[in-house]
């Protein structure tokens, strides 16, 4: 049974670099075509894309975050670490990690959600 | 401006069938590349509803359908029930900017 949580701080200054770590179970990154993905939605708006991390260590990032955002993966640990540099006002939203199966290019588990306040 | 467009909202009484479109270009839905669905309940992380176009993930009632043709796909709800209130987002890839993109959301209220 797969399973994601993510984790970290519910409250960041303005230009601050944010470090979020998404914890998994019931599946390994190591397996082939398997990724783990990252999107934001702030309050009230739409989902956005931010970062995905397939199992080959192959990174893609949103062309409008590309500077400041950055995932890496701890394949013994079952984690996969979000960083986004110079927080604003803007990024304030709730981050979800998610699970793109090695056969689809979808989400098909994702994470509670981590709610994230940008203040200055 | 998202670049999949969907209806800001929907809305239809128990029962009746809606349909909330998610519209593309050519750099996505319109170069072939799969569309799928999500339903955000209030409060709630995005469920996977639709993928690969059409499919159901189990559990999804056969009450929810997806198809798709040119730069355009649709999601189809018949026998609406109140707790299929919520927003629905759409998802595919695009070419162009080489990587996920999500439409806007469409809210659907059951009246």
């Amino acid at each position: 049974q797969i399973a994601l949580k993510e984790s970290g701080p519910t409250l960041v200054k303005t230009t601050e670099t944010l470090t979020l770590t998404c914890s998994f179970s019931g599946f390994s990154l190591s397996s082939r075509g398997m990724g783990v993905g990252w999107i934001r939605q702030p309050p009230g708006k739409a989902l956005e894309w931010l970062a995905l991390i397939y199992w080959d260590d192959d990174k893609r990032y949103s062309p409008s975050l590309r500077s400041r955002v950055a995932v890496t993966k701890d394949t013994s640990k079952n984690q996969v670490v979000l960083t986004l540099t110079n927080m604003g006002p803007v990024d304030t939203a709730t981050y979800y990690c998610a699970h793109r199966p090695g056969a689809g290019t979808w989400f098909d588990y994702w994470g509670q959600g981590t709610l994230v306040t940008v203040s200055s | 401006q998202s670049v999949l467009t969907q209806p800001p909202s929907v809305s239809g009484a128990p029962g009746q069938r809606v349909t909330i479109s998610c519209t593309g270009s050519s750099s996505n839905i319109g170069a072939g590349y799969d569309v799928h669905w999500y339903q955000q309940l209030p409060g709630t992380a995005p469920k996977l509803l639709i993928y690969f176009n059409n499919n159901r993930p189990s559990g999804v009632p056969d009450r929810f359908s997806g198809s798709k043709s040119g730069t355009s796909a649709s999601l189809a709800i018949t026998g609406l029930q109140a707790e299929d209130e919520a927003d629905y987002y759409c998802q595919s890839y695009d070419s162009s900017l080489r990587g996920v993109v999500f439409g806007g959301g469409t809210k659907l209220t059951v009246l």
